[in-house]
């Protein structure tokens, strides 16, 4: 069965404090790891997708990074506006759900 | 630039009464996903869909709930006789192909209540 596990569970940081978020997972094998972004009372907004060990994406203030076991989520120079909870799912290659399955997120909260 | 449309956003039950729950998938899309969020729980997916089939419904409970998705018109999650365990928010998703490692959209979801 796949996991996916989220550390820390909430994260405050001072407006300009860089930081990262850690997403460590197990699947037979990875057909996708997806970075999500979700607001109070919102959907979530796709972010990322890495597909292979090593492979890197950046948007802004975000850089994601893939290795076997673990993905990350670095936020540099972070502004109050990055408040949200950060989701990290996978996509397994195996022949059971073709769902995402999710973790439980990191709540980060930037104050000013 | 419509994303993906869900409604209502808000749907309130008494107990034993049904919710339906609609989703129009983005523009083009053609794959259809809900997935339930309990409170302080991540996302479970529920079922995937395609026009007139469910392809996956392995995360769907055995009773009470149902999906369709038709030819024409917007996919449908259907609770009969709700119960209080069934408060969560419904999220609806699509993607342009299949799940083999495309951008999955989610709509702002439906927030189900039920007294």
């Amino acid at each position: 069965e796949d996991q996916v596990t989220q550390s820390p569970e909430a994260l405050r940081l001072q407006e300009g404090e860089s930081s990262s978020l850690n997403c460590s997972y197990t699947v037979s094998g990875l057909r996708g790891l997806f970075w999500y972004r979700q607001d109070p009372g919102k959907g979530p907004e796709f972010l990322f997708t890495l597909y292979s060990a090593g492979e890197e994406k950046e948007k802004e203030r975000l850089k994601a990074t893939l290795t076997k076991k673990e993905s990350f989520l670095h936020i540099t120079a972070p502004k109050p506006e990055d408040s949200a909870t950060y989701l990290c799912a996978v996509q397994d290659t195996g022949g059971g759900a073709d769902g995402l399955t999710f973790g439980k997120g990191t709540h980060l909260i930037i104050q000013p | 630039n419509a994303g993906v449309m869900q409604n209502p956003r808000h749907l309130v039950r008494r107990r034993g009464q049904e919710a339906r729950l609609r989703c129009s998938p983005m523009k083009g899309h053609s794959h259809v996903y809900w997935y339930r969020q309990l409170p302080e729980e991540g996302l479970k997916f529920m079922v995937y869909l395609q026009k007139e089939n469910i392809i996956d419904e392995s995360g769907m409970p055995k009773e009470r709930f149902s999906a369709e998705f038709p030819k024409e018109g917007p996919s449908i999650l259907r609770i009969q006789q709700v119960v209080r365990g069934d408060s969560a928010a419904y999220f609806c998703a699509s993607s342009l192909q299949g799940t083999a490692g495309n951008t999955i959209y989610f709509g702002e979801g439906s927030w189900l209540t039920v007294v």
